[in-house]
């Protein structure tokens, strides 16, 4: 069965710092989603992408965050100097002609 | 914007019945999902309605009222492996999935 696979699956990093978090979404897959979710809070939406451009972002995704296509495959989210308030579960989903979005495993970003 | 609310918790008896309701507020409804989410883990894929009525699926249904702006999610012969939060999602047009604050649901023997 195809999946959305993200890397890493647990990321510290120290604040002030910048990280990647990866993503490999459904290969036939056209739009593509990042979400959050820090610890007992509720899941967010934070950007989405379509033909290689975002499409729709959330007030939570300021500069210091940017999405990259970089090849057919990956998609990427960088946060360009992590705060605290980072740390949190970042899921990324893809969707394709069903209605349904599949989620990754998430990557549990810890700024310290 | 989109208002979602749902039961903070819940808990339940194995081999019970449980519903899990949602109310939502958008414009432009486009569908109202329903996913299941273990702690630590990805939001997994329950439901979808787009209709009004029951959608069933094994030991899991759902339903919607489009006109109320309430849909519930119903489990049957519960298991201990079903605890877990439930989230619910509705869609507006073609935005991305707006998610509610989940109900944790706690199955107990």
């Amino acid at each position: 069965e195809p999946e959305v696979t993200q890397t890493p699956s647990h990321q510290v990093t120290q604040m002030g710092q910048e990280v990647i978090l990866r993503c490999v979404p459904i290969s036939n897959h056209l739009y593509f989603y990042w979400y959050r979710q820090i610890l007992g809070q509720k899941v967010e939406f934070l950007v989405s992408f379509y033909n290689n451009e975002i499409s729709e972002k959330s007030e939570i995704f300021d500069d210091q965050f940017s999405v990259e296509r970089p090849d057919g495959s990956n998609f990427t989210l960088k946060i360009r100097s992590t705060k605290l308030e980072d740390s949190a579960m970042y899921f990324c989903a893809s969707l394709g002609g069903s209605t349904e979005a599949f989620f990754g495993q998430g990557t549990r970003l810890t700024v310290v | 914007g989109q208002n979602i609310d749902q039961p903070t918790e819940m808990t339940a008896t194995e081999g019970a019945i449980v519903q899990i309701n949602c109310t939502y507020q958008t414009s432009g409804f486009n569908g109202l999902f329903w996913y299941q989410q273990h702690a630590g883990e990805a939001p997994t894929f329950l439901s979808y309605n787009v209709l009004d009525g029951l959608e069933e699926k094994g030991r899991f249904s759902s339903f919607l009222s489009r006109s109320k702006g309430y849909s519930y999610l119903l489990l049957k012969e519960l298991q201990m492996k079903d605890s877990a939060s439930y989230l619910c999602a509705v869609r507006s047009g073609n935005t991305p999935l707006v998610f509610g604050k989940g109900t944790r649901l706690s199955v107990i023997a």
